[in-house]
């Protein structure tokens, strides 16, 4: 089945801890992104990658980091400079070929900080 | 900038009663317009998206909605809910490859 897939869908950190979360799309899809999603406040944006190798900041970027080694793969990983971390994050992707298609997204990553 | 509004944060309805969630954006040019829901602690799910063409669009789930770009509207209809709609619905605008989101309407159907 072509879809995304995000794991773990939940994920407990200390303070002070880098923590990544994995996102992995087969839909062979140059385009990916990763939002924060907080109770009433709706979808931000963290980061997106139009290519591999290429990726940008978001609205909300400070305290995150990104990579785009691979077409399929954009793994997120939240620093400890991330002052409020303890959120739901979702990864979606989308193809560029015939524009503008649909954003798809994975099932979401819930993080708390304990 | 763009931006998305959302007016209603909550809206409850009886059930196999009609319901509107409006939704309304905020761009000096063209965009696409997308409603997706969301199950609780699951992903987003494409409903429908205006796109071009006719303003009245029909999607999944018996859902529709019509893009007025007078009042620059997206208002999402559904003529008669089921205990299955309950969910929070997010209207998004496109704008240089990027979607912006409104911050979601919670449905809530009542027996």
């Amino acid at each position: 089945d072509g879809g995304i897939t995000q794991s773990p869908k939940y994920l407990f950190r200390k303070e002070g801890q880098n923590v990544t979360l994995s996102c992995e799309q087969n839909l062979n899809h140059d385009a990916m992104y990763w939002y924060r999603q907080d109770p009433g406040q709706g979808l931000r944006l963290i980061y997106y990658s139009q290519i591999v190798n290429d990726f940008q900041k978001g609205d909300i970027a400070e305290g995150y980091s990104v990579s785009r080694e691979k077409k399929e793969s954009f793994p997120l990983t939240v620093t400890s400079a991330q002052k409020n971390p303890t959120a739901f994050y979702l990864c979606a992707s989308r193809g560029r070929d015939r524009w503008p298609d649909t954003q798809y997204f994975g099932p979401g990553t819930r993080l708390t900080v304990l | 900038a763009q931006s998305v509004t959302q007016l209603d944060s909550q809206v409850p309805v009886f059930e196999e009663a009609p319901v509107e969630l409006r939704c309304n954006y905020s761009s000096s040019v063209s965009v696409y317009l997308f409603w997706y829901v969301q199950y609780p602690n699951q992903g987003l799910q494409l409903l429908l998206k205006y796109l071009s063409g006719s303003t009245l669009v029909k999607g999944i789930n018996g859902f529709e909605a019509e893009f007025n770009k007078s009042q620059t509207s997206f208002h999402l209809r559904k003529p008669s809910v089921h205990i299955s709609d309950t969910a929070e619905y997010f209207c998004a605008a496109d704008l240089n490859e990027k979607l912006t989101f409104g911050t979601g309407t919670r449905l809530t159907i009542i027996p």
